[in-house]
Formats: structure tokens, C-alpha cells, sequence
């Protein structure tokens, strides 16, 4: 089974700064999502292929990496974006999926 | 307007069986490459994927969970239902439903959840 680490656990930034999420895979891997997630929401799907941005995913969001290291980068943070950022992986057969611990993004 | 909706009893008891129906509304699950995921999150922890099923009636579950899962679907209601057998405390937290498509594999809409809890 592959697992997902995320880096950091917890991030502090100010508002109007960039912020640099990673997620490494224990394993070489071919799909790759990020999604945040509020308090009390489901979460939202900001990134996929690793690099594509979801229908109406601002483009201060950015998806890079391939193989077992990705980053999502978030440009000029606005308050919106305070909130926990997961990165998962989908295994095309046999279908499966698994998620990252999680990284809380928090205002410094 | 694609929306998935929770629906199911909000607490059961150890060893019971729980099921939960995802209701779906703006896309049928008979289409092509559509899939429907069930995954769950214990309050203040990580998600975890549970099962899913597609477009073709395939189903497909966690390991770590597939002895005690069984995911179904009623396309002339556009609802999918996942039963969870032998429950436990440790099952405790937020059940949701969620959409994927064989063109992405990511999970574009969500549910709004269902929150279960699991005590006697």
C-alpha cells in the first residue's frame, strides 16, 4: 500500500506571502490530487494530474512535481485560504485510493 | 447543478450494522466513466477512502476494510448505498459520498457528510 507523507504538519504565514506545501508518495505514483478543506466543510478539489487546477481554482494555486515529490504552491495567500491542505494518490488497479495526514495552513 | 447528498441514522451501536444512502442529483451514475467513492473522517484526523463504485457496477474497497464494507447502487433512484458491518467505536466520525470521473480520477463533488457516531 502506498503512503502519502505531508510536509509540514502545520505551516504559519502571513497574508500576501507564498506558501509551499509538499507530499511525497512511498512510491513512484502517476495520479496525484490536492484538495482543501475548512472547518465544519467537505473538501475541495483545487488540483489535479498533479498540475491541472480545477474548474474555478484561482491560478495562485499551482501544482508541480512527478514520480514521489509534489508541491502545491500558493502565490499571495488570501484569507480564504486558511485551512487544511490534503494531497492524495489514486492506484488505477487495484483501484484505490489513499490520502496525506494533512498540513494546516494557519495565519501567522 | 451536480450535488450528493448524506442521508442515514446519526449514531448506532458497537456491532451494529450502519448504512448509509448517498443521494446523487445533476449526473447518473449509469454514465460512462462516473464513479461514486465513500470516505470517512474521524473528528479532528486525516480522510480515509473507504470503497467505490462505477459506472459498470464494479466495485472496489480498502483493504483494510473490504471484510466488513459492501457499496450498491439503484440507478433508477441515482442513489448509492454503502453498509458497513460490526461497528465500532473507532468508526465514529463524518461519512461522505463523492464523485469521480475515469478522465481525472479526483474526487470533483462532495457531499456535505454525515455525521456518525458510534456508542452504545
Amino acid at each position: 500500500e502506498i503512503v502519502m507523507t505531508q510536509s509540514p504538519a502545520t505551516l504559519s504565514v502571513s497574508p500576501g506571502e507564498r506558501a509551499t506545501l509538499s507530499c511525497r508518495a512511498s512510491q513512484r505514483i502517476s495520479n496525484l490530487a490536492w484538495y482543501h478543506q475548512k472547518a465544519g466543510q467537505p473538501p475541495r478539489l483545487l488540483i489535479y494530474g498533479a498540475s491541472t487546477r480545477a474548474t474555478g481554482i484561482p491560478a495562485r494555486f499551482s501544482g508541480s512535481g512527478s514520480g514521489t515529490e509534489f508541491t502545491l504552491t500558493i502565490s499571495s495567500l488570501q484569507s480564504e485560504d486558511f485551512a487544511v491542505y490534503y494531497c492524495q494518490q489514486y492506484d488505477k488497479w487495484p483501484p484505490a485510493y489513499t490520502f496525506g495526514q494533512g498540513t494546516k495552513l494557519e495565519i501567522k | 447543478q451536480v450535488t450528493l447528498r448524506e442521508s442515514g441514522p446519526a449514531q448506532v451501536k458497537p456491532t451494529q450494522t450502519l448504512t448509509l444512502t448517498c443521494t446523487l442529483s445533476g449526473f447518473s451514475l449509469s454514465t460512462s466513466g462516473m464513479c461514486v467513492s465513500w470516505i470517512r473522517q474521524p473528528p479532528g484526523k486525516a480522510l480515509e477512502w473507504l470503497g467505490m463504485i462505477d459506472w459498470d457496477d464494479d466495485k472496489y474497497y480498502s483493504t483494510s476494510l473490504k471484510t466488513r464494507l459492501t457499496i450498491s447502487k439503484d440507478t433508477s433512484k441515482n442513489q448509492v448505498v454503502l453498509t458497513m458491518t460490526n461497528m465500532d467505536p473507532v468508526d465514529t466520525g463524518t461519512y461522505y459520498c463523492a464523485r469521480s470521473m475515469s478522465s481525472s480520477w479526483a474526487f470533483d463533488y462532495w457531499g456535505r457528510g454525515a455525521l456518525v457516531t458510534v456508542s452504545s
